[in-house]
């Protein structure tokens, strides 16, 4: 089974610092992505990654940052953190178009 | 702008009862259709992934079906089971660069 792993569940973080959020999938795919799932707005596409050191925007990339240094791991950065970026936030995989998403179990992020 | 709309947003049935819940989407041109479920503090695992081709598949007591042709999806659950209680989201890929596009969910409680 695909295996996802966020390094964080829960995050509480100020105003102004910088966040890191990690995501580590163990299958080899070559597509990660980074959502925030908010209430009454599904899930939105910050940024998504398809190969080592390659990245796109997302619907809502403003704010974020991200690294893919490894295939495995693809991390999101809140380079100065504000409290509307108090969300959950959850990473996929993609091993192939047409196949599933594999999630992580999400960071709930709150900034206060 | 393609969208992905879910009925009901939320949903309360008792334990052994039937459901079925709703998905319109007007993504264009249409790749796949994908159900996950979401239970609470967890990301999505997915349920069923459906082709322009197919109109239904089950997964257990989950059984999706396809209209292609007026764009609407419904996932029924038969006989369902407190651990049903979850958010289910309908997420269809296509449109430009054969991106995903995520429905706001419909919440499910299963009640004893």
């Amino acid at each position: 089974d695909v295996k996802v792993t966020q390094s964080s569940r829960y995050l509480v973080k100020r105003t102004g610092e910088k966040v890191f959020l990690e995501c580590v999938q163990d299958m080899d795919h070559e597509n990660m992505f980074w959502y925030r799932q908010d209430p009454g707005l599904g899930l939105r596409l910050i940024y998504f990654s398809y190969d080592v050191k390659m990245k796109e925007k997302g619907d809502i990339p403003e704010g974020y940052s991200v690294s893919r240094e490894k295939k495995e791991r693809f991390s999101l950065i809140l380079e100065s953190a504000s409290t509307n970026q108090t969300s959950m936030y959850l990473c996929a995989s993609w091993g192939q178009p047409g196949g599933p998403l594999h999630f992580g179990n999400g960071t709930r992020l709150t900034v206060t | 702008k393609n969208q992905v709309e879910q009925s009901p947003q939320s949903l309360i049935i008792l334990e052994g009862k039937n459901c079925t819940l709703q998905c319109n989407y007007t993504v264009s041109p249409f790749s796949n259709l994908r159900w996950y479920k979401q239970d609470t503090g967890r990301g999505p695992v997915s349920l069923t992934i459906m082709t322009f081709s197919e109109n239904t598949k089950s997964n257990g007591r989950y059984t999706a079906t396809l209209d292609a042709d007026t764009k609407q999806s419904s996932l029924h659950i038969t006989a369902s089971q407190l651990s049903d209680s979850a958010s289910y989201i309908c997420v269809v890929s296509g449109g430009a660069g054969n991106m995903l596009t995520f429905g706001g969910g419909t919440r499910l409680m299963v009640k004893p």
